[in-house]
């Protein structure tokens, strides 16, 4: 799987959009973009995911760029409880494969009151 | 409990000692995964079942790593003669079919002491 790279740490306001960069820059065409997040004591739990096109769903949106070399994740109005370390994963999206999510280092969203 | 559930959420062993870990997917997941998490770090893959079938062991660190998944729902990742490296949060995630976003539980902590 490609590897994705992500700041180490970014601070949000409450209330703010949170506007999480992701680089793959070797994302290759058959693989997808996943991001989930972990909070802390927590297991990681899915976000969203995407392949070219932009998602929107109640958590979060995702935008990838056209061509696939980066993406954003969006959480339209964080609140204290989305401080977590958020992962952007790129994965083959093969439904008759169990591929594995490989995670990198994550990027730990604080936000503050 | 419609989510997936590990047990113990923590286990103290002194070093040496065998350990058992579980962990109880969600009905009817296909595809079942541990992950090993060291503190500050993001999870790793260490193994992956299909049904009962295990696909995938290349992430195991060493053969006193075993898991199981007899009857293709419960999994048990047992830990031999455990070491104080083996101390981590070990994740185990299921998804409905392979390809799937998977799911994770919240983590059984081990401590070697």
């Amino acid at each position: 799987d490609a590897k994705t790279t992500q700041p180490t740490s970014m601070d949000c306001a409450e209330g703010r959009a949170a506007n999480l960069p992701c680089n793959h820059s070797t994302i290759s065409g058959n693989e997808y973009v996943y991001w989930y997040r972990q909070i802390h004591s927590q297991g990681p739990q899915y976000i969203i995911h995407g392949l070219k096109n932009n998602e929107t769903n109640e958590m979060a949106s995702l935008i990838i760029t056209e061509d696939r070399k980066s993406s954003t994740l969006i959480l339209p109005h964080a609140t204290l409880r989305d401080t977590a370390v958020y992962y952007c994963i790129v994965r083959v999206g093969n439904n008759n494969a169990g591929n594995m999510l490989t995670f990198g280092g994550g990027t730990r969203l604080m936000v503050k009151p | 409990g419609a989510g997936v559930s590990q047990s113990p959420r923590y286990k103290v062993a002194k070093r040496g000692q065998d350990v058992a870990l579980r962990c109880d997917p969600i009905s009817g997941h296909v595809s079942l995964f541990w992950y090993q998490q060291a503190l500050g770090q993001g999870p790793e893959f260490l193994t992956y079942f299909q049904n009962e079938a295990q696909l995938d062991k290349s992430g195991l660190p060493s053969d006193r790593f075993f898991a199981e998944r007899p009857e293709g729902s419960v999994s048990t990742l047992k830990i031999q003669r455990t070491q104080q490296e083996d101390s981590a949060v070990y994740l185990c995630a299921s998804s409905l079919l392979p390809g799937r976003s998977p799911f994770f539980g919240q983590g059984t902590r081990l401590t070697v002491v």
